[in-house]
């Protein structure tokens, strides 16, 4: 099973900041956090992962609170290509599997 | 690179047919994932493989299914016989631990029909 909570779906305005809320509430202490996003038909594409620390990439920024019960993506200026169905996953631990759940359904608009 | 490659792109069956489904993994990479997506189910794993050695199954539905990877750069997704339940977009991807805290790149999918 999933074990992470994502909302059903999100919009947002092109040029602005898409915040992505994700609860994973029963994480482990070695479990890291890991965003994919799927764009329609196309396979999933690795945006982003961590472990206790906030992290920024070319495409995204992560922020993960203290308690790691939460994380946040981040996409800083969303475009029309950003619209997509975005997971967030925690990898099980000791092993290198990704459990996906249902995501978040961002629709990005002019 | 080409990136993960996967064929056929589209198939479509009858029930009770074998169905193989081919995956040619990044080269380099020794990690290579198979999944299923449906509406229903959402995105599963059903296997993956680590230096061609499968390492979890626990996925795969029934033994109509079988994974194998003959060598670092070909693994073949099996179901005989094809049941119309089985009709889902399957994707293969492939990973190291050297790159991005192992990284999975997804191929472009194979879409099965099965009628």
């Amino acid at each position: 099973d999933a074990k992470t909570t994502q909302p059903t779906s999100m919009d947002c305005a092109e040029g602005r900041a898409a915040n992505l809320p994700c609860n994973h509430s029963t994480i482990s202490g070695n479990e890291y956090v890991y965003w994919y996003r799927q764009i329609h038909s196309q396979g999933p594409q690795y945006i982003i992962h961590g472990l206790k620390n906030n992290e920024t990439n070319e495409m995204a920024s992560l922020i993960i609170t203290e308690d790691r019960k939460s994380s946040t993506l981040i996409l800083p200026h969303a475009t029309l290509r950003d619209t997509a169905v975005y997971y967030c996953i925690v990898r099980v631990a000791y092993t290198d599997k990704l459990i996906f759940g249902t995501g978040t359904r961002l629709q990005v608009f002019p | 690179d080409a990136g993960v490659i996967q064929s056929p792109r589209h198939e479509v069956t009858e029930m009770g047919q074998e169905v193989t489904l081919r995956c040619k993994p990044i080269s380099g990479h020794d990690y290579l994932f198979w999944y299923r997506q449906t509406m229903m189910r959402g995105l599963e794993l059903l296997i993956y493989f680590n230096n061609n050695v499968p390492i979890d199954d626990s996925g795969m539905p029934e033994d109509r299914f079988s994974a194998k990877m003959p060598n670092a750069s070909f693994s073949t997704l099996k179901i005989q016989p094809s049941e119309p339940r089985d009709s889902a977009v399957y994707f293969c991807a492939s990973s190291t631990l050297r790159d991005r805290g192992n990284e999975q790149f997804f191929g472009p999918g194979t879409r099965l029909t099965v009628l």
